[in-house]
């Protein structure tokens, strides 16, 4: 599976937008990009996915690049309550069905 | 959706013994995962478990150490055995996402320390 890189942590003020960016240079053609969030002391939890085009759900958007080489997550307006690990991972038809979790990125939201 | 339901959600064990985590859900699924996590660290895949067959380990997991059983298709448990202080992690169940727009959902973890 290609692998991701993402920043260890990061900051954001509540109630205002956080970008929080992916790397993901060696993506092929076929991999989807997923996104989980990891919220403290509970198991990871979906947030979206996208191939190609960006995303918009009820939880967060998500902005793919024209290349695919990178991506970010949106969150429109951060509370108390999105302070998490938030995963990229990407995901390969030809590959398994396996996720493989990388570092993630602690995001910590300020009251 | 799926609902998980794993037990214990922790426990404090004595080295050289073993413990049993039982992973519930609450509907039919083919495949299921367990997971470590290390303190402070990302998740680490242990094993996949299927209904009537072997479980699948990954590199540097072994059954010996990590004996999983699959009784049905909605009921699993992980041991983790002749424990040592290392074995000290969260071991989450999860189920679904074996498909490219599906997506995974997660127990809340059993949190093991050994002592």
């Amino acid at each position: 599976d290609a692998k991701t890189t993402q920043p260890n942590s990061m900051e954001s003020n509540e109630e205002e937008p956080v970008h929080l960016p992916c790397n993901h240079s060696t993506i092929s053609g076929t991999d989807y990009i997923h996104w989980y969030r990891q919220l403290p002391s509970q198991g990871p939890e979906y947030v979206i996915h996208g191939l190609t085009s960006n995303v918009n759900n009820r939880m967060a958007s998500l902005a793919i690049a024209e290349d695919r080489k990178s991506s970010t997550l949106i969150l429109h307006r951060a509370t108390l309550r999105d302070a998490a690990v938030y995963y990229c991972i990407l995901r390969s038809p030809s590959g398994t069905y396996k996720y493989i979790f990388g570092t993630g990125t602690r995001l910590k939201v300020l009251a | 959706s799926a609902v998980i339901s794993q037990k214990p959600s922790r426990d404090i064990c004595q080295r050289g013994t073993s413990l049993t985590i039982q992973c519930q859900v609450d509907s039919q699924v083919t495949m299921m995962f367990w997971y470590r996590q290390q303190p402070g660290q990302s998740l680490t895949l242990i094993a996949t478990a299927n209904q009537g067959s072997e479980a699948t380990y990954e590199s540097g997991f072994v059954i010996d150490k990590f004996p999983i059983s699959r009784p049905n298709l909605t009921f699993s448990t992980l041991t983790v055995s002749n424990m040592s202080p290392e074995d000290s992690s969260i071991y989450l169940c999860s189920v679904g996402g074996t498909g490219m727009n599906t997506e995974a959902f997660f127990g809340q973890g059993t949190r093991l320390t050994v002592v």
